[in-house]
This record gives structure tokens, sequence and C-alpha cells, in this order.
């Protein structure tokens, strides 16, 4: 009940394409989803994060889309760059227990 | 550069052995968290400390330990070392303890045991 199954593993998306990652989860008491950032050689970074009381959040060309009752939320990046190449992580958590749950990881590559 | 540092960078020891690693939160920051990241299993935690005393603990294995001190520099003993143990450990800290203070991950350390 403690998962965050996270696909695609891996993601090829062309320079200016939208770059879609999917979670989902079994805990519904999971009240925090971060999304992380990780580059090759770095450690991950917080990329954007949503609660459950909302259905979108957007910063920039990152939006999350949440949907509760699918258990479900997706990462999505506009206009993809190849700077934008690293692994992402989705993970959850429950208020009070101050650990993260991570998916697996999706390693996206944006070609030039 | 998140400002959280992480000692050694790179670990070759031998099965059976003990390492400890090292971690330097942010300046200010009073939480510290250690996770384990390796090809299989992911970024998985492993335990959290707030100012000195444990708040959290993850799946953490009996042979490891860790603790925070008064510096609150924080250091993960790992002992009894397997093939399996071979990963990389991040230290994340935070101002805070709670879930959405945003932890900062240090650049960690590769541990690899032959």
């Amino acid at each position: 009940q403690q998962q965050v199954k996270q696909s695609p593993q891996s993601l090829i998306v062309q320079k200016g394409g939208i770059s879609i990652i999917n979670c989902a989860y079994e805990n519904t008491a999971f009240d925090y989803f971060p999304w992380y950032q990780q580059f090759p050689g770095k450690g991950p970074a917080l990329l954007i994060a949503i609660r459950p009381d909302v259905s979108e959040k957007k910063e920039g060309r990152f939006t999350i889309s949440f949907n509760k009752s699918a258990k479900q939320f997706s990462l999505h990046i506009m206009d993809s760059q190849p700077g934008d190449s690293a692994t992402y992580f989705c993970a959850g958590s429950t208020s009070g227990t101050y650990k993260y749950i991570f998916g697996t990881g999706t390693r996206l590559k944006v070609l030039a | 550069d998140s400002g959280v540092t992480q000692t050694p960078k790179h670990l070759i020891t031998a099965t059976g052995q003990r390492v400890t690693l090292r971690c330097s939160p942010r300046s200010g920051d009073l939480s510290v968290y250690w996770y384990q990241q390796s090809l299989d299993q992911g970024l998985q935690f492993l335990i959290q400390y707030y100012n000195g005393e444990e708040r959290a603990k993850g799946n953490i294995l009996e042979r490891f330990s860790a603790q925070q001190f008064p510096d609150l520099h924080s250091e993960l003993n790992l002992s009894s070392l397997e093939l399996g143990d071979s990963a990389l450990y991040f230290c994340a800290s935070s101002v805070g303890s709670g879930l959405f203070y945003e932890q900062y991950f240090g650049p960690g350390t590769r541990l690899t045991v032959t």
C-alpha cells in the first residue's frame, strides 16, 4: 500500500515537444506529492509539488495534474528542452510521517 | 549547489567492513535525512533526525545506524557490509521537521562493496 508506481521508465522527446510522466499511488492517506529532478552526478532537487486539494499546479513549463479519484498524478513538461534531460522522480507522503515514498524514476532525454 | 555537503564522494570497501558517511546540512537547517539510491530499489528513505533526535525511520537495516551531532552534522554508519549495500547514499536537509519543508539533497556518496 506504500508503493508509488511511475511510468515510463525512460522517455525520449524531441525539442519543443511535451514530456509526460505518470505516477499512481495506493495509499489514500498521501497528502503531498512532490516531483524531484536529478541530473547525472547530482542529488535530486525539488521541481514542483502538489497537495490533493487542487487538480493542477503550474510553474513555468512544468505542470502537475492530479486525479484524486483515480489516485494518479502526472508531470507535464511543455516545450521540452535538451537541458530538461534528467531523471524525474515522483513521490507521495503523509502528513506527520516525515518520509517520502518515491517512484522508481523516469529517465528523460530531450533531443536537440 | 544545494549547500549540503557529503564526504567522501566515493568509497570502495570489502564485504564485512564498516564505513562512516558524513553529511553537513545547509546553514540553519535542523533536519537531516538519509536516503539510499540503488538501481533495483530506486530512492529509499532510511532515517531522519531533527535537532539531534531521531524523528522518523524508513527501510533502514539493523546493520546501519545514524546520528546527528550537536553541531547538526550527521553520520551514517554501515557495518558488516554486503555486496547489496553498494549504492548511492544521499543526505538531505530542511529547515524544519515536517512534510512541507523542502528537502535539499547533497551530491551523494557512492559506496562500492567488493
